[in-house]
């Protein structure tokens, strides 16, 4: 069973403040790195599929880095808004005969107006 | 259209029940998924279809039954369901299958609650 997880489970911030969460996986076990947006009520959104060591992309004010060598990613918001309020999920592909995505529990982000 | 709908969006049947969750779209999407999430957890694969052909069970007990009757539709056949069954019921598609990078799109879950 792979071992995906995110910190912190929960942030407040407040509107105009820029935050970052942290996604650790097993850097032995990577194919992919996804991370979604998931606002209350609504359906998960993809926001990044990263493969590449050293891989950083970016979606507006959203950005995210990934180093499979160590096993870590970092999702960036910059100058938070209170729509940006959600669930952010990462979830690792490990590849191999089961193409499967392992979520982890997501960081429960609130931005406060 | 980048929607996967699914039906119903609530669901409370008891243990003796048969129900059928839907899920559909219409993004020409060779790959169709059931995930279950149980509050404070992550979601957790239970079913992958792969042109129509069952690809992947993750060892789900037979009271849940997946179908796909073509490439847009995914159904989920629930039967003699335990109260523990309860959680949220979510479909989603990606182009394909296999590639790792392939991003899924969700549908908003069906809430089920079995008593």
């Amino acid at each position: 069973i792979l071992n995906v997880e995110q910190s912190p489970q929960s942030l407040h911030v407040q509107e105009g403040d820029s935050t970052n969460f942290t996604c650790s996986f097993p850097s032995s076990n990577f194919y992919a790195l996804h991370w979604y947006r998931w606002e209350t009520a609504k359906s998960p959104e993809a926001l990044f599929v990263m493969t590449l060591n050293g891989d950083e992309k970016k979606k507006g004010r959203i950005s995210a880095t990934l180093n499979t060598k160590e096993g870590y990613s970092y999702l960036y918001i910059k100058g938070s808004q209170p729509e940006d309020s959600a669930t952010y999920l990462c979830a690792l592909n490990s590849g191999g005969s089961n193409y499967k995505l392992t979520f982890g529990k997501g960081t429960l982000l609130t931005v406060n107006p | 259209d980048t929607e996967v709908t699914q039906t119903p969006k609530h669901l409370v049947m008891g243990m003796t029940n048969k129900k059928s969750l839907k899920c559909e779209q219409h993004m020409g999407h060779r790959a169709m998924y059931w995930y279950k999430q149980k509050a404070k957890k992550p979601p957790e694969l239970m079913f992958v279809y792969s042109y129509e052909k069952l690809s992947i069970n993750e060892s789900v007990p037979s009271r849940f039954s997946p179908e796909c009757p073509n490439s847009s539709l995914l159904n989920l056949h629930l039967h003699a369901l335990q109260p523990e069954d309860s959680a949220l019921y979510l479909c989603a598609s990606s182009q394909d299958w296999g590639q790792g990078g392939e991003k899924l799109f969700f549908g908003s879950g069906t809430q089920l609650s079995v008593l």
